[in-house]
C-alpha cells in the first residue's frame, strides 16, 4: 500500500505570509496531483506535476515534484484568505492501476485577514 | 451536464437501512470513480467504472458496497444494511477517458452521509 503523508496538518497564518506545505513517501509515483477542497464541495485539482524535479507555477503557487518523484512541495507566496482550505496531494501509481490516486490526509489552511 | 452532479448532497440513515447515492458523470466521460472521505481524511478509492464495465472494485469495505452503471452513464452506489462506521462523504468523479497524464479527476461535490 502506497501512503502520501502530508504536513502540517492544520496551517493558521496572516494575510501576506508565506507557506509550503509538503507530500512525502517512500514510494515512486508515476504522477502526483494537488487539490484544493473548500466545506461542502469536492476536491478541485490544482495542478498535477509529471516529470522528477519538475516545478509548477500557478499565480502566487509553486509546485515542485521531488527528483526521485517520491514527494512534492507546494509553496504559497503572499497567501490571501481566499487561499483558505483544504490542500490534498495525490499520487497516480505506476503501472496499469495509475487511476487509483492515494490521497494523503491533507493540509487545513486558514489564512486570517 | 457542466459538472459532475451528486444526489442527495445529505443523506441521514438509521443503521441497518440500506441506502442509494447517485452519480451523474459529465456527458460523455468514459470513466467514473467513486471515492469515500471520512472526516479529517483525504479521499479513498472504492471503485472504477470505464464505460458500464466495472474494472476495479478493490476499494470497497465489505460486501454490503454495491456499484454499478448500467448503461455507461449515471452510476450507483448503493450501501446495504448500513453501520455507523459508513458514515463519510462519497465523492463520485469522472474523466474522458482514464486518468490524463497531465490531468487529474473532475469531481462532484459528494454525498454526505450520517448513520444514526
Amino acid at each position: 500500500t502506497q501512503l502520501l503523508e502530508q504536513s502540517p496538518q492544520f496551517l493558521s497564518i496572516q494575510e501576506g505570509e508565506n507557506l509550503t506545505v509538503y507530500c512525502n513517501s517512500s514510494s515512486v509515483f508515476s504522477s502526483l496531483q494537488w487539490y484544493r477542497q473548500e466545506p461542502g464541495e469536492g476536491p478541485v485539482l490544482l495542478v498535477t506535476v509529471v516529470t522528477g524535479g519538475e516545478v509548477k507555477k500557478l499565480k502566487r503557487l509553486t509546485f515542485q515534484f521531488g527528483d526521485a518523484r517520491k514527494d512534492s512541495s507546494l509553496h504559497i507566496t503572499a497567501a490571501q484568505p481566499g487561499d483558505t482550505g483544504l490542500y490534498l496531494c495525490a499520487g497516480a501509481p505506476s503501472g496499469g492501476s495509475n487511476y487509483k490516486l492515494t490521497f494523503g490526509k491533507g493540509t487545513l489552511l486558514t489564512v486570517n485577514p | 451536464g457542466a459538472g459532475v452532479s451528486q444526489s442527495p448532497r445529505y443523506k441521514v440513515a438509521k443503521r441497518g437501512q440500506d441506502v442509494a447515492l447517485r452519480c451523474d458523470p459529465i456527458s460523455g466521460h468514459v470513466s467514473l470513480f467513486w471515492y469515500q472521505q471520512a472526516l479529517g481524511q483525504g479521499p479513498e478509492f472504492l471503485t472504477y467504472f470505464q464505460n458500464e464495465a466495472q474494472l476495479d472494485k478493490s476499494g470497497l469495505p465489505s460486501d454490503r458496497f454495491f456499484a454499478e452503471r448500467p448503461e455507461g452513464s449515471v452510476s450507483t452506489l448503493k450501501i446495504q444494511r448500513t453501520q455507523q462506521e459508513d458514515s463519510a462523504v462519497y465523492l463520485c468523479a469522472s474523466t474522458p477517458g482514464g486518468v490524463p497524464k497531465r490531468g487529474g479527476y473532475t469531481f462532484g461535490s459528494g454525498t454526505r452521509l450520517t448513520v444514526v
